[in-house]
């Protein structure tokens, strides 16, 4: 079974960085596409950013040129570092591993979530 | 950006009401739609795949249809535990994005 366990979140001022982590166990995370995706409070879903298997990635408007996704395969860890934080940022970030359920670019899903990880970004 | 409009975004039902969901996209999106469901505090779970498929484990209560531009999701008979909010997601343009979210709440 797949577990995704975020941290990181933290109460950070405007301008300021901060590194999510989420920690993957039940599968081998540089074999799986790997997304992050947020919600501020109260609000709707966000995609932010996706890793692919060869770790290619891609951003939202919104952060890209600021928050960068890695993955380190010693510690089966995926990584979203967020630089020149927002307040516009806040939100709870999940991670979330996608499934291909057919052969093309356009069948997927999110399949699997971690619990999400708060991040306040406040003066 | 494809724009995914739901409708309506909160929703008042009974135990064992018939209920639909809309999601309209801003262009055509073939059947590249997916649903979740999710409750407070909880990270968002997949019921459907595909626009009709069904996701393994979830209740064959949960329904979808459509393709293109318009979609639903209907829940035949709600059950105490489908009080959530649900969101329609694309995955046919980059960014895939998400509905507003309906907000589905006992009567």
């Amino acid at each position: 079974e797949v577990q995704l366990v975020e941290s990181g979140g933290d109460l950070i001022q405007p301008g300021g960085s901060l590194r999510l982590s989420c920690a993957v166990s039940g599968i081998t995370l540089s074999t799986y596409v790997m997304s992050w995706v947020r919600q501020a409070p109260g609000k709707g879903l966000e995609w932010v950013s996706t890793i692919s298997k060869s770790a290619s990635s891609t951003y939202a408007d919104s952060v890209t040129g600021r928050f960068t996704i890695s993955r380190d395969s010693s510690k089966n860890t995926l990584y979203l570092q967020m630089n020149s934080l927002r307040v516009d940022d806040t939100a709870v970030y999940f991670c979330s591993k996608i499934y291909f359920y057919g052969s093309g670019d356009y069948k997927y899903y999110f399949e699997s979530w971690g619990q999400g990880t708060l991040v306040t970004v406040s003066s | 950006d494809i724009q995914m409009t739901q409708s309506p975004s909160s929703l008042s039902a009974s135990v064992g009401d018939r209920v639909t969901i809309s999601c309209r996209a801003s262009q055509g999106i073939s059947s590249y739609l997916n649903w979740y469901q999710q409750k407070p505090g909880r990270a968002p779970q997949l019921l459907i795949y595909a626009a009709s498929s069904l996701q393994t484990g979830v209740p064959r209560r949960f329904g979808g249809s459509g393709s293109g531009t318009h979609f639903t999701l209907t829940i035949s008979s709600l059950q105490p535990e489908d009080f959530a909010t649900y969101y329609c997601q694309q995955s046919y343009g980059s960014p895939s994005t998400f509905g507003g979210g309906t907000k589905l709440e006992i009567k």
